[in-house]
């Protein structure tokens, strides 16, 4: 079936260090990739997206890359801040059940001064 | 900028008891959804609905839930006989189509069961 594999956390990291959360999924066809960004005590957004193999997905200084060849929707950015602490979630839709939206298990993301 | 609202933010009910969770899903979306997310873990998939019908639902959406478009604008999420691990946050979310677009969620309501 379906899925979605994120790396673990807690990562912690010091401001403006380079950051990357690995994401790999599993899906017939192409699924359309996403991340998701939920603060303490908030709800989820949309962080960024991608609809079709080689698309680029950024926001924020957030970038994503969908590689179809390795199956992989990594997050990154060059530089994070203190705001950056949150949970990030890698989440697809796929082509073969279209009406959901599945989602990693979150990788929660803490930024020291 | 349009946002899907939920109602209440937090609720507190006791075991047995049936509750129903409330939502307005942005005004010219045609897919809705309810997910939950227990203890800041993972966010799991409920139900969809489109077209007043349940499109999808996963093993957890058990005969104790339902759902429901009552009017033009809310759409509903109940548990009948609320058992304690029903305690979550339980986020609604809305899409244009489903297809390949990315889903936008409320902020969530917190279910407590004691």
């Amino acid at each position: 079936g379906n899925s979605v594999t994120q790396m673990e956390g807690p990562v912690t990291l010091s401001e403006e260090a380079f950051l990357t959360i690995n994401c790999t999924y599993t899906a017939t066809g192409y699924p359309s990739l996403f991340w998701y960004v939920q603060y303490p005590g908030e709800g989820l957004q949309l962080l960024l997206k991608a609809t079709k193999a080689d698309d680029k997905g950024s926001n924020k200084g957030f970038e994503a890359t969908y590689r179809k060849e390795t199956t992989s929707f990594h997050l990154e950015k060059g530089s994070v801040q203190v705001s950056d602490s949150a949970v990030y979630f890698c989440a697809l839709r796929s082509e073969s059940s279209a009406s959901k939206i599945i989602f990693g298990s979150g990788t929660r993301l803490s930024i020291r001064p | 900028e349009p946002e899907v609202t939920q109602t209440p933010s937090h609720q507190v009910t006791q075991m047995g008891q049936e509750v129903i969770l409330r939502c307005v899903p942005i005004s010219n979306h045609l897919y809705f959804y309810w997910y939950r997310q227990i203890l800041g873990q993972k966010v799991e998939f409920l139900v969809s609905f489109y077209n007043n019908e349940i499109s999808e639902k996963s093993e957890i959406f058990d005969d104790q839930f339902s759902v429901e478009r009552p009017d033009g604008s809310n759409f509903t999420l109940k548990i009948r006989s609320t058992k304690l691990e029903d305690s979550a946050m339980y986020f609604c979310a809305s899409s244009p189509l489903p297809s390949n677009t990315e889903a936008f969620f409320g902020q969530g309501t917190r279910l407590t069961v004691v």
